[in-house]
């Protein structure tokens, strides 16, 4: 079946560099996503990459995708203080189409 | 630009009581979700509907009912709560099964 784990908390100082790192088990997923949710707000869509990729860049994100170890990172450069969220990967299931969550890394950023 | 819209934000319910939750998006989009987010456990999935006029279980649907009222809104109801469903609960749609998912803003409901 599809199931995503992810490490529950991930503590950095400011101005550090932070990765967040996720495992999946479809290994037919086509896409997957990184979603950032602050304390009381829903969840916005961050990146996402293609399961053809292994890698994407977007300012201070950088996106790794290793597709044969089903392993997927998020590193986030120059980590600020309103970095501090909780960052969920997910991946759409091959079987299904549907979006599947891991369970979240709270990441706390040290000032 | 509303995006998608859930109401209320928040709820108390004593158990054994019936609600529902309302979710609206304004983007056209044809597939909408529910998920429930409890400590430790991520999103999981409770009904989702593919297109208008469909609808299915996902990973947690015991307790639940949704209707697709239309293209723009998705509703969840509780028909006999227990303490079991405190939780957040989001919405979320998207154009396509497996495209981007837009989120609401959650509502906290709580089961006394």
């Amino acid at each position: 079946g599809e199931d995503v784990e992810q490490s529950l908390f991930l503590s950095v100082r400011e101005g550090d560099s932070s990765v967040i790192n996720c495992t999946y088990t479809d290994s037919s997923s086509t896409y997957l996503y990184w979603y950032k949710q602050e304390p009381g707000a829903g969840l916005q869509l961050l990146t996402y990459i293609f399961s053809n990729m292994d890698m994407k860049q977007d300012q201070r994100l950088t996106v790794l995708l290793n597709k044969k170890d089903k392993h997927l990172s998020l590193r986030i450069a120059d980590t600020q203080t309103g970095d501090s969220a909780i960052y969920f990967c997910a991946e759409v299931g091959g079987a299904t189409n549907k979006l599947i969550f891991g369970t979240g890394t709270l990441l706390a950023v040290q000032p | 630009n509303a995006g998608v819209t859930q109401t209320p934000k928040f709820q108390v319910l004593k158990t054994g009581q019936s609600m529902t939750l309302q979710c609206a998006q304004d983007m056209n989009h044809n597939s909408m979700y529910w998920y429930r987010q409890d400590p430790g456990m991520g999103l999981r999935l409770i009904y989702y509907s593919a297109s208008e006029g469909t609808t299915d279980k996902g990973e947690v649907p015991n307790g639940y009912n949704v209707s697709r009222l239309n293209k723009r809104e998705f509703s969840l109801r509780l028909e006999s709560a227990a303490p079991s469903q405190t939780s957040v609960y989001f919405c979320a749609s998207s154009a396509l099964e497996g495209t981007e998912a837009f989120f609401g803003q959650g509502t906290r409901l709580t089961v006394v």
